[in-house]
């Protein structure tokens, strides 16, 4: 299901770098998440927008910023890498037409800071 | 804010035996609740949810159960198979959520014993 399509699947960089993590959707929702997974921790939101004029920090947004390029696109820049943001990192979308529906997420980018 | 714990962190059962996985959430006002399963390597993929003025849903061998007075929502998987071993997790939609951006439990693995 290649609806919500993130690039890249996998990335090592090194600390003090900066990485942008694409995602796309061909879903036609308005509302695009972050979140990064961290074993023991779960899913942790990092910034969520409703559209292209709408941006909105989640639980632990220092050191990331977003940009919505399109409604179809949200991207994810580390400014400056540092290892503690080694986690897999998921885009979703919701459908608000559905009221309180569930998300699509992708599948996945993998970031290793060394 | 909104808070959800999920346990227990692991699950072992045996194949054919039932599955309970329990979270509790902190923001009474919460009202839809998303259950995810995440298989090795994949995507978080929606399998149940319920909303606040339901108490029960079921979909074939998956049921879900909400206590809103306690504030607390489980999982319920019967005749376990080895494919429901995966990760899970719960979630909640919080108080100031038109947005659906939601908190989620830190993830229960379960492991389904041939």
């Amino acid at each position: 299901d290649a609806d919500v399509t993130q690039t890249p699947r996998n990335r090592i960089t090194k600390t003090g770098k900066r990485i942008m993590l694409e995602c796309s959707q061909t879903k036609g929702h308005d509302r695009m998440y972050w979140y990064r997974q961290d074993p023991g921790l779960g899913l942790r939101l990092i910034y969520y927008s409703f559209d292209v004029k709408d941006i909105n920090k989640g639980e632990i947004s220092d050191g990331y910023s977003v940009s919505r390029q399109a409604q179809a696109k949200f991207s994810l820049s580390l400014e400056s890498a540092i290892p503690n943001q080694t986690a897999l990192y998921f885009c979703a979308t919701s459908d608000p037409t559905q009221g309180a529906g569930g998300y699509t997420f992708g599948s996945g980018t993998r970031l290793t800071v060394v | 804010g909104e808070n959800v714990e999920q346990h227990p962190s692991t699950l072992s059962v045996q194949e054919g035996d039932s599955a309970v996985i329990k979270c509790t959430y902190s923001d009474s006002a919460s009202n839809y609740f998303p259950w995810y399963k995440q298989e090795l390597g994949k995507r978080p993929q929606l399998i149940i949810d319920i909303r606040s003025n339901v108490g029960e849903k079921k979909d074939q061998r998956i049921a879900v159960t909400l206590n809103k007075t306690a504030k607390h929502f489980s999982l319920h998987i019967t005749e376990t198979q080895p494919e429901d071993s995966a990760v899970y997790f719960c979630a909640a939609n919080p108080r100031d959520s038109g947005t659906y951006k939601y908190i989620f439990g830190t993830g229960t693995r379960l492991k389904v014993l041939a």
